[in-house]
């Protein structure tokens, strides 16, 4: 069974701009999670999304989004950018809503210049 | 205080050595408990996963929580070059969902 997949891997944006990061989770899984992780906070969690709809959200500025389509395929997005965006973004993905055995992707590394 | 606190390590050992991870908390109202393991450049993998108090034993690795102290640990037996990497407890309230609370983790080293 394949794994979650997230694209692109890498990624290098400039302050200001808007970026789309997309997320594949396990066949069967309807659940999607995200999280940014930094050196600095650690793992710390985005987003939910499961049936469509956001279920639940982290203490995130307004300009971090995302949404699920119906395929359970998920895209994040984040718009200005700032210097502090830079981090590894993970997609998690579960079985069903508020499953807590998140399998997560490998990660969007993020740098903004 | 931080919700959750975890010794960032490192933490060396020799090849067959027994490892101890702990994590701290604060939330008396964590239920849910896991351990994952992270590689370098690779997402984290969960090992782990108990709910209330207890111990859980799958292979080398044994997750022990204690409520009453806040206080959770991870166990791994005859440990392995393969098993260095970052180790990372999460854990949840009944509410939360996915929103889990991750430690800052542990680098483990284990050399042959």
């Amino acid at each position: 069974k394949a794994g979650v997949t997230q694209t692109p891997r890498y990624l290098i944006k400039t302050r200001g701009q808007q970026v789309t990061l997309s997320c594949s989770p396990i066949s069967g899984h309807r659940s999607v999670s995200w999280y940014q992780q930094t050196p600095g906070q650690g793992l710390q969690f985005l987003f939910e999304y499961f049936s469509e709809t956001q279920r639940n959200k982290g203490n995130f500025p307004g300009r971090f989004s995302g949404r699920q389509f119906s395929n359970s395929r998920s895209e994040m997005n984040v718009s200005t950018l700032e210097l502090g965006d830079s981090a590894l973004y993970l997609c998690a993905s579960s079985l069903g809503q508020g499953g807590r055995a998140l399998h997560f992707g490998n990660g969007t590394r993020l740098t903004v210049t | 205080q931080k919700e959750v606190e975890q010794d960032p390590g490192p933490l060396s050992v020799p090849e067959g050595a027994i490892v101890s991870l702990n994590c701290t908390y604060s939330n008396s109202a964590f239920q849910y408990f896991m351990w994952y393991r992270q590689y370098s450049r690779k997402g984290p993998e969960l090992l782990m996963y108990t709910y209330s108090s207890g111990n859980k034993e799958d292979g080398r690795f044994t997750a022990q929580v204690d409520k009453s102290s806040k206080y959770i640990s991870l166990f791994i037996r005859d440990s392995q070059p393969s098993d260095s990497a970052t180790y990372l407890c999460a854990m949840s309230d009944n509410q939360a969902g996915t929103a889990l609370i991750f430690g800052k983790g542990t680098t483990l080293s284990v050399s042959s």
